[in-house]
């Protein structure tokens, strides 16, 4: 099983500063990674799927970088609404997915 | 709008099983797959298995292989996931999510609170 490993647990950030989230894979995922935002009561929303390509409807302030086994999720100027839990995950095993534990993202 | 709803909350007996429904609309249904993941109380995201809407074939998460069953009606779009021999942390939200081929799960069900007491 690919174990997805994310940091850091907690992100302590101010609105409008940019915020950077790291997703790290057991083994080489590709480009078969995924980014989602989960708000409290709320199901999982897709953001970015491809490592980089933002979901429809996702604002350009969330990007998506990395290959292999290292990806990043940064938002560039976090606005109230960011705050919230993001989840990566990898596709890359045939119809076997996995999700990492989780970055909590709140305000400082 | 690609839309998937979810049956009600569900509270088991240990022991017992649960059997959640997903019904799909706003798409061809047999033309993605369904997954569920499911999210114990203050816990992150763990997949419990795939379906393909189009043939039925399966893949369940090894922890839960001989516990979970996963099945589509087509003639409803409506998709479903049986748990059985519940036990206490088995109590979590349930999420169905559509799959496109490509393997991300683009549209999320509202959730089902299952919870599992005696």
């Amino acid at each position: 099983e690919i174990v997805m490993t994310q940091s850091p647990a907690t992100l302590s950030v101010s609105p409008g500063e940019r915020a950077t989230l790291s997703c790290r894979a057991s083994q080489s995922v590709s480009s078969n990674l995924a980014w989602y935002q989960q708000k409290p009561g709320q199901a999982p929303r897709l953001l970015i799927y491809g490592a980089s390509t933002r979901a429809t409807g996702i604002p350009a302030r969330f990007s998506g970088s990395g290959s292999g086994t290292e990806f990043t999720l940064t938002i560039s100027s976090l606005q109230s609404e960011d705050f919230a839990v993001y989840y990566c995950q990898q596709y890359n095993n045939w119809r076997t997915w996995t999700f990492g534990q989780g970055t909590k993202v709140e305000i400082k | 709008q690609v839309q998937l709803v979810q049956s009600g909350a569900e509270v088991k007996k240990p022991g017992a099983s649960v059997k959640v429904s997903c019904k799909a609309s706003g798409y061809t249904f047999t033309s993605y797959g369904i997954s569920w993941v499911r999210q114990a109380p203050g816990q992150g995201l763990e997949w419990m298995g795939w379906i393909s809407a189009y043939n039925g074939n399966t893949n369940y998460a090894q922890k839960l292989q001989g516990r979970v069953t996963m099945t589509t009606d087509t003639s409803t779009s409506t998709a479903y996931m049986e748990l059985r021999s519940l036990r206490s942390d088995d109590t979590a939200v349930y999420y169905c999510a559509r799959a496109p081929p490509q393997g991300y799960f683009d549209y999320w069900g509202q959730g089902t609170l299952v919870t599992v007491s005696s």
